[in-house]
């Protein structure tokens, strides 16, 4: 079993309606959580960190729930530069080793 | 925020050379550095961690003598692809964290190494 799965999608979402997908993980002792976007042939960059108490930002919410162990994500009002790969991103340890997800594609549509 | 810079982000080399790949933290220091490898429509993985000063810390399955690593300063981190091959071909991404900050990490813009 991996230890962060996510649904590959692609989720085809017409613009300006909601997407919502999650990602689970197996280590109960992971520590942080974080979606990351990823646009083709390009590096990872942050969205958003998953806290406990869930939270959002904008258009975009993020939800933790340690007893299922899964992370979810929500966008509102999806626009088309919405569309690309995120990426589950899960901190195991205090030093900073991730272990990421095989990212969800979400594909906005006019 | 803090920026991560990768040298350079597109290299084709022959079966059998070898490449050396830079990655710098520009205006922060790098207590510790990630290296990972992304094959398309894959997810990144995880090759190694590095630290200042000190050597490399592999993940399972990477060959240390074929990738080496080199954390000489703060701010540098080299990634050498030693006598590569067709199968080495991928998207490779540093990542670094600085001081008190392990939970969050910095991309770099990735290079794209193609091997013939």
């Amino acid at each position: 079993r991996k230890e962060v799965e996510q649904d590959p999608g692609p989720f085809n979402v017409p613009e300006g309606a909601t997407v919502a997908f999650n990602c689970t993980y197996s280590n109960s002792a992971s520590q942080s959580f974080f979606w990351y976007r990823q646009d083709c042939r390009k590096e990872p960059k942050l969205l958003m960190s998953v806290y406990s108490s869930g939270n959002e930002d904008g258009r975009f919410t993020a939800q933790l729930n340690r007893a299922s162990q899964y992370i979810s994500l929500l966008i509102r009002d999806s626009k088309l530069s919405d569309s690309a790969t995120y990426l589950c991103v899960v901190n195991q340890d205090s030093w900073g080793k991730f272990q990421f997800g095989a990212g969800t594609q979400v594909v906005v549509t006019p | 925020g803090a920026v991560v810079s990768q040298h350079p982000s597109r290299v084709i080399c022959k079966s059998g050379t070898s490449v050396k790949i830079e990655c710098r933290s520009l205006d922060f220091q790098a207590t510790t550095m990630f290296w990972y490898r992304q094959f398309p429509k894959q997810s990144l993985m995880l090759m190694a961690t590095s630290n200042e000063g000190s050597k490399a810390t592999y993940e399972q399955g990477v060959e240390k003598d074929k990738f080496l690593i080199n954390h000489a300063s703060l701010t540098l981190s080299t990634l050498t692809v030693t006598s590569a091959h067709p199968e080495d071909s991928s998207f490779y991404i540093c990542s670094a964290t600085g001081t008190g900050r392990s939970d969050e990490q910095f991309f770099g813009p990735g290079t794209r190494l193609t091997v013939l």
